[in-house]
């Protein structure tokens, strides 16, 4: 079965500063993507970036890029630039491409201060 | 602890059948979350729950769906009647108010989700 962990529940940066998220991943299949959500306090899912496994090039989304590190399951975050808007929770999930079964880890709460 | 427990994981219904999902937290979270993932609009937050009290709805998509949460063990989605542009994964998810503060919730952890089709 597939599992996501968020080893960070949360984390808080410095505005302007960069910021890494971390996510690991399990699954048996070859074909998935991965994704970032991002939840601010409206508590709307709002997609921040999302990594097809079979693509080496590691997205990336203006100030957002992610390190996708497939041999160690292995799919951070991270933000350049942090802006008080980013303060949000950050869920990481990756879904099997063959049944779409999709999973979620806990989240990390991202704190922007000024 | 099993985690959050939705039920059924699949379900295959006819256009304009009723459609009740359901979804147990885990237990002693005071806040439940109602999603719905589509390839089209990505992960859309429907409804939640704080202490068995719908706080948000606004997420719901017509009059056509419903959720109740009538314990702090259970709560329902009910689609009455379904379509198909309602197919989809809907997922629950649970989580309890930390220390952080008051404006929005701790971590959420997220059922596996119900496989949605109408046919």
């Amino acid at each position: 079965a597939q599992t996501v962990t968020q080893s960070q529940p949360e984390m808080s940066v410095q505005e302007a500063e960069t910021v890494t998220l971390s996510c690991t991943y399990d699954t048996s299949e070859n074909n998935y993507y991965l994704f970032w959500y991002k939840q601010p306090p409206s508590r709307q899912m709002i997609l921040v970036i999302r990594q097809e496994a079979y693509k080496q090039q590691n997205a990336t989304e203006n100030r957002f890029s992610v390190n996708f590190q497939k041999a160690a399951k292995s799919f951070s975050l991270k933000i350049s630039d942090s802006q008080l808007g980013d303060t949000a929770m950050y869920f990481c999930a990756s879904m099997e491409y063959n049944n779409n079964d999709m999973r979620f880890g806990a989240g990390t709460r991202l704190t922007v201060k000024p | 602890d099993a985690g959050v427990i939705q039920s059924p994981r699949h379900e295959v219904t006819e256009m304009g059948q009723e459609v009740t999902l359901r979804c147990k937290p885990i237990s002693g979270h005071d806040y439940l979350f109602w999603y719905r993932q589509t390839m089209m609009r990505g992960l859309e937050l429907l409804i939640y729950f704080n202490n068995n009290v719908p706080i948000d709805d606004s997420g719901m998509p017509e009059d056509r769906f419903s959720a109740k949460m009538p314990n702090a063990s259970f709560s329902t989605l009910k689609i009455q009647p379904s379509e198909p542009r309602d197919s989809a994964v809907y997922f629950c998810a649970s989580a309890s108010r930390g220390l952080a503060g008051d404006w929005y919730q701790e971590t959420q952890y997220f059922g596996p989700g119900t496989r949605l089709l109408v046919l």
